[in-house]
């Protein structure tokens, strides 16, 4: 079985700072792991995916994170926060094989500060 | 269309009524799972279906929730007798593939917003 757990249901940056959203996994297998954003009434969008390739993934919006199988941590970053990177943000998880069915941590919504 | 479509996006239902919720899967694709997003949570798995066939139904929370997929293509979630702790935004999202060793990308629909007064 797989699981995920978020620190932090919410988190504020100034503009301009750091983001650092924290995951934690527990896997039996070795996972896929996922970051998705959500914008108020939207659906899910994949941020970027880890899926045993380079520890080292870079997504979409400038976003990237770093699998540390030692930590068993996936933390998201981003060097600098924009304004519209508010939003709430879902870390992942699955095993390869079989449908690969994902399971979701519950969450942590990133206020941006100007 | 381009991406996967669910429809209503937003149903008001009152406490025991029935409800179904439609999703269009992105054409060609074989997999098609359905998630239920409670209001300040992470969306959970419901069930799962490959084409026709409802593989795994493991999450649905009690028998009034059941689910079709009969052409292999559209998706019916269907909950009767609604309570209000069904309350939830339904996420249904689909992928190319019926799974094996390699990635197989899940996208995801808008969502539909069930609230049960």
């Amino acid at each position: 079985a797989q699981s995920v757990t978020q620190l932090g249901s919410h988190v504020s940056v100034s503009e301009g700072a750091l983001v650092l959203l924290r995951c934690n996994y527990s896997s039996s297998v070795p996972p896929y792991l996922f970051w998705y954003v959500q914008y108020p009434n939207q659906g899910l969008q994949l941020l970027l995916k880890y899926t045993s390739a380079a520890t080292l993934v870079k997504g979409i919006n400038g976003f990237e994170a770093e699998f540390k199988k030692s930590e068993t941590s996936f933390h998201l970053t981003k060097p600098s926060a924009h304004m519209s990177d508010a939003a709430e943000y879902f870390c992942a998880v699955s095993a390869p094989g079989g449908y690969q069915k994902v399971t979701f941590g519950t969450g942590t919504k990133l206020q941006v500060i100007p | 269309g381009a991406g996967v479509s669910q429809s209503p996006r937003y149903k008001v239902a009152k406490r025991g009524q029935d409800v179904a919720l439609r999703c269009d899967p992105i054409s060609g694709h074989v997999s098609l799972f359905w998630y239920q997003q409670a209001l300040g949570q992470g969306p959970e798995f419901l069930t799962y279906f490959q084409n026709e066939a409802q593989l795994d139904k493991s999450g649905l929370p009690s028998d009034r929730f059941f689910a079709e997929r009969p052409e292999g293509s559209v998706s019916t979630l269907k909950i009767q007798r609604t309570q209000q702790e069904d309350s939830a935004v339904y996420l249904c999202a689909s992928s190319l593939v019926g799974g094996g060793g390699t990635y197989n990308e899940q996208f995801f629909g808008p969502g539909t917003r069930l609230t049960v007064l």
